[in-house]
């Protein structure tokens, strides 16, 4: 079975300052990723998403993910974070089964 | 927009009760999941149907159990609460988004708003 690990469970960051955010997974074959995001008292919502093609893909508000399949890894960054980017992410990596393994979450904390 | 709508935000329950978490999506939507949600564990998958009457285990299955009765409706089921149930349970549904032609494509998920369990 697959598995996805996320290397940081607490980001604090000051407004203006560039984020990354770190998504490995364990699955030798093809796979399709994710990074979903849970804003203060909202639902899960899709960050981003990638199939196939380019390994660098863009989504809401700025954010960026890059694939690199040599090094099982797709993390997420943004150039210059925002104090309403405070939230939480999840990365997760549905393998074609149709169903999606999470990683543990990072909660983003940006200080004005 | 896609709506999945969970029909409790918070339940306060008794251990060994029986309890109801039910969840509509109003987008003809297939694929239907419970996840449940703890601190620093992430999303973990309960279980998740593809079709009416279909229903498949997730990694966490026990204590749970689900129906699927109708396309729209999936229901998650807590035949005994106990209080390791206490817990954010999140609702999905999803459709395919790609070409299966070449293999290419997942389920992106759309989530509802969560219900709040609590067992005492």
């Amino acid at each position: 079975a697959q598995s996805v690990s996320q290397h940081n469970h607490h980001v604090i960051l000051s407004e203006a300052a560039s984020l990354e955010l770190g998504c490995n997974y364990s699955y030798g074959g093809t796979v399709n990723l994710f990074w979903y995001v849970q804003y203060p008292g909202q639902h899960l919502q899709l960050l981003l998403k990638y199939f196939s093609g380019d390994p660098l893909v863009k989504g809401i508000k700025g954010f960026e993910a890059e694939f690199i399949k040599s090094k099982f890894s797709f993390n997420l960054r943004k150039p210059s974070v925002q104090w309403s980017d405070t939230a939480e992410y999840f990365c997760a990596v549905d393998t074609n089964a149709g169903k999606s393994t999470f990683g543990d979450g990072t909660t983003l904390t940006v200080k004005p | 927009d896609v709506k999945v709508t969970q029909s409790s935000r918070y339940l306060v329950k008794r251990t060994g009760e029986k309890v109801f978490l039910e969840c509509v999506q109003d987008m003809d939507h297939e694929n239907m999941f419970w996840y449940r949600q703890d601190p620093g564990l992430g999303l973990r998958l309960i279980y998740f149907s593809y079709d009416v009457k279909m229903k498949e285990k997730g990694d966490i299955p026990e204590g749970y159990s689900v129906s699927r009765e109708k396309k729209e409706r999936f229901s998650l089921i807590l035949e005994s609460a106990s209080t390791n149930q206490t817990s954010m349970y999140l609702c999905a549904s999803s459709f395919f988004q790609g070409d299966r032609k070449v293999s290419s494509g997942a389920n992106v998920l759309t989530f509802g708003a969560g219900s709040r369990l609590t067992v005492l």
